[in-house]
């Protein structure tokens, strides 16, 4: 079975201008995830999707991240415009609705702002 | 709220030796406890996790945690170190009270095995 896919697996773009990355969760887990780790710092939750629906977007740092999710499948997070303080390893992790089934996480996309 | 804080961004232990990562965490309500593990250019792989029920927790290449409650802790133990070993841990928690809620995580320790 394969497991959870990302895409780019690096990116480097300029201050502005618009990233989008891709997430293929493992197939059947209605659960997706999205984390962020900024070098040295902690991995930080930044939305959960159950299905299509936004089930948790707390984690969100401002309007300039949009997360969508379609027909509960694959899901893209795009950065509009980019700045410098978005660098990082964006992380997206799938699982199964059932109590606090363990998420499976991809490889990341490594997003460099310049 | 939820947080998690690992002693130690960096731990160097000899090929053979004990292995022992600190995690210590702070939660509101009764957590969940995770241990994940990243080699070089791969994601997070699931080490272990305690949900309910037996406090000590057997995980993957022959790690363990227990938690205690009393202390707030969910410490990694190894008896003896592989040179494969060799990765970045993350500590994490979750909310018991609720089904599939996000994870809180530390700041990852890195680990370093000494030929």
């Amino acid at each position: 079975e394969a497991g959870v896919t990302q895409f780019p697996s690096h990116s480097v773009i300029e201050k502005g201008q618009t990233v989008t990355l891709r997430c293929d969760p493992i197939s059947g887990h209605d659960n997706l995830y999205w984390y962020r780790r900024v070098m040295g710092k902690e991995i930080k939750f930044l939305l959960h999707f159950v299905k299509e629906s936004k089930q948790d977007e707390s984690g969100m740092p401002n309007n300039r991240f949009l997360a969508e999710r379609t027909g509960g499948t694959y899901s893209t997070l795009k950065v509009q415009p980019a700045e410098l303080e978005d660098s990082g390893v964006y992380f997206c992790a799938s699982s199964q609705m059932t109590v606090q089934e363990t998420q499976y996480f991809g490889p990341g996309t490594r997003l460099l702002v310049l | 709220a939820q947080s998690v804080t690992q002693l130690g961004s960096h731990v160097s232990v000899s090929e053979g030796a004990l292995v022992l990562l600190r995690c210590n965490y702070s939660s509101s309500v009764p957590p969940y406890l995770f241990w994940y593990v990243q080699y070089p250019n791969q994601g997070l792989q699931l080490l272990l996790k305690y949900t309910t029920g037996a406090t000590l927790v057997k995980g993957i290449n022959g790690f363990e945690a227990e938690f205690k409650k009393s202390e707030t802790s969910f410490h990694l133990t190894k008896p003896s170190a592989h040179m494969s070993d060799a990765a970045e841990y993350f500590c994490a928690v979750s909310a018991a009270n609720f089904g599939n809620e996000k994870l809180t995580f530390g700041t990852g320790t890195r680990l370093t095995i000494i030929p």
